[in-house]
């Protein structure tokens, strides 16, 4: 089955630090990889996504590639800000036997100190 | 367009009451899905709808939940009767399709307190 690992939050940066959130996952078929984020008291909203192998994903300063060979989708930023502080998950979707196979991380908090 | 728009945004009862959540999609989206987010499952999906039809149940928990869409603009989530464990956010989102690339717009989320 489908499956996406993240790694354990929070992460606690101070700001203009740099950002890596990891991401790794398990699919059948060629899967597209999506970050969403979600914060405070709001639900959760598409940072960005990549649709196939070596595809670079992109918005608001971050960025993830999509790396067939080790599975993974790492989240970066240069340069956080408090602003950022947020709840982010990695997911992926599938489409099996014809039915659309959405599958979300745990999440990982990340808290920008000023 | 407001997004997708969940009612009530808080709700506490106490168990063994019934509880009805309530979804209204971003208009032209042919595709609703219901979450439900706990700190220790994450996010699990319950079900999802294509064209106001159920898709995928599988991941509704037992019989004492049930969902229904009976038109474009609107779906219900209920769960009949309440217990603790049922406490979480519970969110809706939608979509204009099934595709694979297609993105998720997620409603604000009913947070439930069940006592």
């Amino acid at each position: 089955g489908n499956s996406v690992t993240q790694m354990e939050g929070p992460v606690t940066l101070s700001e203009e630090a740099f950002l890596t959130i990891n991401c790794t996952y398990t699919a059948t078929g060629y899967p597209s990889l999506f970050w969403y984020v979600q914060y405070p008291g709001e639900g959760l909203q598409l940072l960005l996504k990549a649709t196939k192998a070596d595809d670079k994903g992109s918005n608001k300063g971050f960025e993830a590639t999509y790396r067939k060979e080790t599975t993974s989708f790492h989240l970066e930023k240069g340069s956080v800000q408090v602003s950022d502080s947020a709840v982010y998950f990695c997911a992926l979707s599938t489409v099996d036997t014809g039915r659309r196979a959405l599958t979300f991380g745990s999440g990982t908090r990340l808290q920008v100190q000023p | 367009d407001a997004g997708v728009i969940q009612s009530p945004r808080h709700e506490v009862t106490e168990m063994g009451q019934e509880v009805t959540l309530r979804c209204k999609p971003i208009s032209g989206h042919n595709s609703l899905f219901w979450y439900r987010q706990t700190m220790m499952r994450g996010l699990e999906l319950l079900i999802y709808f294509n064209n106001n039809v159920p898709i995928d149940d599988s991941g509704m928990p037992e019989d004492r939940f049930s969902a229904k869409m009976p038109n474009a603009s609107f779906s219900t989530l209920k769960i009949q009767p309440s217990e603790p464990r049922d406490s979480a956010v519970y969110f809706c989102a939608s979509s204009l399709g099934l595709g694979t690339n297609e993105k998720l717009f997620f409603g604000s989320g009913t947070q439930l307190s069940v006592l």
